[in-house]
């Protein structure tokens, strides 16, 4: 099967700037998560979407940044304006369902804000 | 909030060596996963091992296996007979049964396996 899709691979932009991330899950896959993965860190959660409702978004900073999963199947993850701190690689996973169903991350896409 | 705690920023191993990456855990809840996940150069995270909470007899893959102490809260993840390939970065991560609703992995900041030739 093919794996969770991510694009692009790398993207580097100026602050203020806006930017997006594109992801195509799993066919099938019910459950969405966006991570950010700053450099010598885990991955935090951002976004967890269940076909196309919001489940959690606690950690989601609002005011800059912006996700959404139409029809329930591709996401985009929006940032405007970026910030310095930004610069990290966004990963996206996704799991059939939410109970004992392993995630499937993709290959993320690699931020730098200069 | 759930934390969990690698307390090993960098562990070096002799190739077809033992090696035991630690981690740490904090949680009220009592029905949850336990993962270490294995993150190359190419940044996909791929799962290695998963432990279920309910489950006392510790998790093994192959040459992976886990010590699960649920009491200590601690959950530390052996590779034996290292191999080349097994060089990366590993993630301990916690995840809540939450029944189908929020469930995303808490993750651990990593510990670096460099595997020596």
């Amino acid at each position: 099967e093919a794996g969770v899709a991510q694009s692009p691979r790398y993207k580097i932009i100026e602050k203020r700037q806006s930017v997006a991330f594109w992801c195509n899950p799993i066919s099938g896959h019910a459950t969405l998560y966006w991570y950010q993965q700053i450099l010598g860190q885990g991955p935090k959660l951002l976004i967890q979407f269940q076909n196309n409702g919001v489940v959690d978004d606690s950690q989601l900073p609002k005011d800059r940044f912006s996700a959404e999963r139409l029809k329930g199947v591709d996401s985009t993850l929006k940032i405007q304006p970026a910030k310095l701190e930004d610069s990290a690689v966004y990963l996206c996973a996704s799991s059939f369902r939410t109970v004992n169903s392993p995630l499937h991350f993709g290959n993320g896409t690699r931020l730098t804000v200069t | 909030a759930q934390t969990v705690t690698q307390s090993q920023p960098e562990m070096s191993v002799q190739e077809a060596e033992t090696v035991t990456l630690s981690c740490t855990y904090d949680t009220s809840e009592s029905d949850y996963y336990l993962f270490w996940y294995k993150q190359p150069p190419s940044r996909q995270m791929i799962l290695v091992i998963r432990q279920e909470a309910y489950k006392q007899q510790n998790a093994t893959e192959n040459r992976f296996s886990v010590n699960f102490q649920k009491a200590a809260k601690s959950f530390s993840l052996k590779i034996s007979d290292s191999q080349l390939g097994d060089a990366a970065m590993y993630f301990c991560a916690y995840r809540i049964n939450s029944g189908g609703g929020a469930d995303g992995l808490t993750f651990g900041k990593g510990t670096h396996l460099i595997i020596q030739p």
